[in-house]
């Protein structure tokens, strides 16, 4: 595709829903990037995958989260039991290869728990 | 572990004054050093970055920073603002070992370009 695709762009979830954040990264790009960006705060890394390796997930805050990319392309973050310090924008990116020189981010998919 | 600290959560410039958006980072490796821009509702795109080489850096839409180690600093800078610089900007860092691909970001500063 054009760019890094993410969706749903706005997901609403009660406490203890669980979600699921899919991120369609640039057509052949290796590497793929999940992070969040609380309000008033930079991003924050989460987890990163080298094809359908999930190569660092030191990122991912508790054992509630979880992240996969069975087949190498299309990603998917998983929160279970939502709380509300989940609430934040989660940011998807890819780049071309395994140096993180150029990193393509998505809209983000902005996560409210309430 | 690496850091990045951006002066200044929010600065105002009129429009055809000098954009001075100021970073420095802290790395125990040689950095990898990044600036991206945030529009509203859109997500970060790369303005510039430094890896090797040259430290002053020209990105797209006339910035351009310079890497100076002594001063473990990453300055963003444009001659001439105009409106739709109006934007956040990130500063972020990499090292430029085996953990390349991760970004430490800094907090952002939101600027104002003022008619």
């Amino acid at each position: 595709g054009a760019g890094v695709s993410q969706s749903p762009r706005y997901k609403v979830a009660k406490r203890g829903q669980d979600v699921a954040l899919r991120c369609d990264p640039i057509s052949g790009h290796v590497s793929l990037f999940w992070y969040q960006q609380a309000l008033g705060q930079g991003p924050e890394f989460l987890t990163y995958f080298q094809n359908e390796a999930q190569l660092d997930k030191s990122g991912l805050p508790s054992d509630r989260f979880f992240a996969e990319r069975p087949e190498g392309s299309v990603s998917t973050l998983k929160i279970q039991r939502t709380q509300q310090e989940d609430s934040a924008v989660y940011l998807c990116a890819s780049s071309q290869d395994r140096v993180n020189t150029e990193a393509f981010f998505g809209q983000g998919t902005r996560l409210t728990v309430v | 572990a690496q850091s990045v600290t951006q002066l200044g959560s929010h600065v105002s410039v009129s429009e055809g004054a000098l954009v001075l958006l100021r970073c420095n980072y802290s790395s125990s490796v040689p950095p990898y050093l990044f600036w991206y821009v945030q529009y509203p509702n859109q997500g970060l795109q790369l303005l510039l970055k430094y890896t090797t080489g040259a430290t002053l850096v020209k990105g797209i839409n006339g910035f351009e920073a310079e890497f100076k180690k002594s001063e473990t600093s990453f300055h963003l800078t444009k001659p001439s603002a105009h409106m739709s610089d109006a934007a956040e900007y990130f500063c972020a860092v990499s090292d430029s070992g085996g953990s390349n691909y991760k970004l430490t970001f800094g907090k952002g500063t939101l600027l104002t370009v003022n008619p």
